[in-house]
């Protein structure tokens, strides 16, 4: 597809277990964010990826968070034992770089319901 | 510390009203400043301000940015029903930033 794709685009989990989050990003593009949104607020950064490059994990609230990206393409953002407050909507978003010419492209993003 | 600031929150009027929307920032070594509306999901891009004093314009939106007093405004005239959604401003740091979001919501 032309447009940066996420999945699952729903996803109800029990407290405690583990969730993964995929994300594709647009062909090519090799800078890659995820960023979390709670209801009614903006947009929380999480963790950026660019190129080869050790990501920026500056973003991510707790060691229970960590994300990956394999071959410069897909990435996956891991939770374990999730808790109530990390229930929020996952933006996965990406663009040609990093330089400032360069506008993000999001996916519709994972809403992440912990019961 | 580098942030992005935006006001006001929330905003309500009626269908044909004009609308300013504001973004502060403070960044170290400024690149860019973008607008982007944010509806049910994605976020999508409306306009990337580098240059103060230049207005950026598409249909009834326009923005411009002051590099000297460090904001940008978006404004948005006879609004319609169709334009509410939560407005973000973004400025990239090392990574890219937003702001709180402006939600805006247009009656009829």
């Amino acid at each position: 597809g032309a447009g940066v794709s996420q999945s699952p685009s729903n996803k109800v989990t029990e407290k405690g277990k583990d969730v993964e989050l995929r994300c594709d990003p647009i062909s090519g593009h090799t800078a890659l964010y995820w960023y979390r949104q709670s209801l009614g607020q903006g947009l929380e950064f999480l963790i950026y990826f660019q190129g080869n490059s050790a990501p920026d994990k500056s973003g991510l609230p707790s060691d229970r968070f960590s994300a990956e990206r394999t071959g410069g393409s897909v990435s996956t953002l891991t939770i374990q034992r999730t808790q109530q407050e990390d229930s929020a909507v996952y933006l996965c978003a990406s663009s040609p770089s990093r330089l400032s010419n360069s506008p993000l492209h999001f996916g519709n993003g994972t809403r992440l319901t912990v019961t | 510390e580098d942030k992005v600031v935006q006001s006001p929150l929330s905003l309500v009027v009626h269908e044909g009203d004009t609308v300013t929307l504001n973004c502060s920032y403070e960044v170290t070594n400024f690149r860019s400043l973008l607008w982007y509306k944010q509806e049910k999901k994605a976020p999508t891009f409306l306009f990337m301000l580098t240059s103060s004093g230049i207005e950026k314009k598409s249909g009834r939106l326009s923005s411009i940015l002051d590099k000297k007093e460090l904001f940008s405004i978006l404004n948005i005239t006879a609004t319609q029903t169709g334009d509410s959604a939560v407005y973000l401003c973004a400025a990239p740091f090392n990574d890219m930033r937003f702001g709180a979001g402006t939600r805006l919501t247009v009656k009829p």
